[in-house]
């Protein structure tokens, strides 16, 4: 079945670090891909997505591109900052929706 | 202003109490789901409601019961809950389930804190 592996945290980085958050999917057929955000307290947010292979998903900084060759779908970011402390889920659309566990990065100044 | 708006933020009840949570969207939609987040647990999907389908997940106890009167609401009752209820329940809509809205995106709230003494 469809599936999302990403890499566990807790992930800290110093302020103006460059962040990768890896993601690996499984899926039959040709799911789109998103990553989300959830900062304390709330509930999750569309970071990017990108629904074919090649697309890069950008927001914010962040940026993502499906690869299909590899199954993976990669958070990047060149120089985070404080603000961006949170936890990142990717998620994938196949028939339905899956998650994966969440990465918790916590930004120090 | 997410769009979806659940109610109440945080809840707390006794294993023998009744309580009901609430979701409302206000972009449209005509999907909706419950998830349930638990720390250090992936998100779990409890039930969808569509103009296409009603899915829900086996493995949800049936102390737990959804009700969806209309596109726009969804809410989650609650009785006889555990101690082990106690989570971050999200609700979510998105545009569609099928055709070119397939690819829509989950809108979530921001969640009801639920704990249960």
């Amino acid at each position: 079945g469809d599936s999302v592996t990403q890499m566990e945290g807790p992930v800290t980085l110093s302020e103006e670090a460059f962040l990768t958050i890896n993601c690996t999917y499984t899926a039959t057929g040709y799911p789109s891909l998103f990553w989300y955000v959830q900062y304390p307290g709330e509930g999750l947010q569309l970071l990017l997505k990108a629904t074919k292979a090649d697309d890069k998903g950008s927001n914010k900084g962040f940026e993502a591109t499906y690869r299909k060759e590899t199954t993976s779908f990669h958070l990047e970011k060149g120089s985070v900052q404080v603000s961006d402390s949170a936890v990142y889920f990717c998620a994938l659309m196949g028939n339905q929706f899956y998650f994966g566990t969440g990465t918790s990065l916590t930004v120090i100044p | 202003e997410t769009g979806v708006t659940q109610t109440p933020r945080h809840l707390v009840m006794g294993m023998t109490n009744k309580k009901s949570l609430k979701c409302e969207q206000h972009l449209g939609h005509n999907a909706m789901y419950w998830y349930k987040q638990s720390a250090k647990k992936p998100l779990e999907l409890m039930f969808v409601y569509s103009l296409e389908e009603r899915v829900e997940n086996n493995s949800v106890p049936s102390r737990f019961s959804p009700e969806c009167p209309n596109s726009s609401h969804l809410f989650l009752h609650l009785h006889t809950l555990q101690p082990e209820d106690s989570a971050l329940y999200l609700c979510a809509s998105r545009r569609g389930t099928s055709g070119p809205s397939k690819t829509g995106e989950l809108f979530f709230g921001e969640g009801s804190r639920l704990t249960v003494l």
